[in-house]
């Protein structure tokens, strides 16, 4: 059974920095692309970030291009999310995506808030 | 850059109705590289249709998606109880490399 697991949210502060993770199983990880998508509350989904399953392609949204790094770990089957000089714009649910045909994602997490307040 | 538009915003329908959801893009999709997905409150999104017309693995039949181009509409042929939620396209291949549409509710009546 295909599973991904985030961790990592919570509240931070403008400017401050959080690094989320996604733990999957079920599936040969290493083979597929990762993506995260986020979600502000109340609002639609807004892709953020994707990265290719030898890690040698990386894409970003341009809101947060600069700010975000993403990265994996194939001996872990984890992917991550590095965001640096959070803004309020920032909070949302951020899910964690794996690639599927065609462009689309078909297995998301259950979702970790991160939420940028003072 | 691609911004994909979605109509109605809400859609009011009772069970065994057919309901018709469109998605259009302000330029075309590359290789229809089109997915959809539905979300219910508090869970995340449930992938139903890739590639323009292709149903996902589990989904029911009464789910189908046509389109190309730059015009694109899921079908939910006999409303169950349960499809009532929120559905979202998206596209791939554009710039920015992945965009969602605003999403339409679907609302029983």
């Amino acid at each position: 059974e295909v599973q991904l697991v985030e961790s990592g949210g919570g509240l931070v502060q403008p400017g401050g920095s959080l690094r989320l993770s996604c733990a999957a199983s079920g599936f040969t990880f290493s083979t597929y692309w990762m993506y995260w998508v986020r979600q502000a509350p109340g609002k639609g989904l807004v892709w953020v970030s994707r990265i290719k399953g030898d890690g040698s392609e990386i894409r970003y949204a341009d809101s947060v291009k600069g700010r975000f790094t993403i990265s994996r770990d194939n001996a872990k089957n984890t992917v991550y999310l590095q965001m640096n000089s959070l803004r309020g714009e920032d909070t949302a649910v951020y899910y964690c995506v794996r690639g599927y045909s065609l462009g689309s994602m078909d297995y998301w997490g259950q979702g970790i808030l991160v939420t940028v307040s003072s | 850059e691609i911004v994909l538009t979605q109509s109605p915003g809400t859609l009011s329908l009772s069970p065994g109705e057919r309901a018709t959801l469109s998605c259009r893009a302000s330029q075309s999709v590359t290789s229809n590289y089109l997915a959809w997905y539905q979300q219910k409150p508090g869970q995340a999104p449930r992938l139903l249709i890739y590639g323009a017309s292709n149903r996902a693995t589990g989904i029911p039949d009464r789910f189908s998606g046509s389109g190309s181009g730059t015009d694109f509409t899921l079908t939910i042929s006999r409303l169950e109880p349960e499809d009532f939620a929120v559905y979202y396209c998206q596209q791939y291949g554009g710039s920015p490399e992945v965009t969602f549409g605003q999403g339409t509710r679907l609302d029983i009546k």
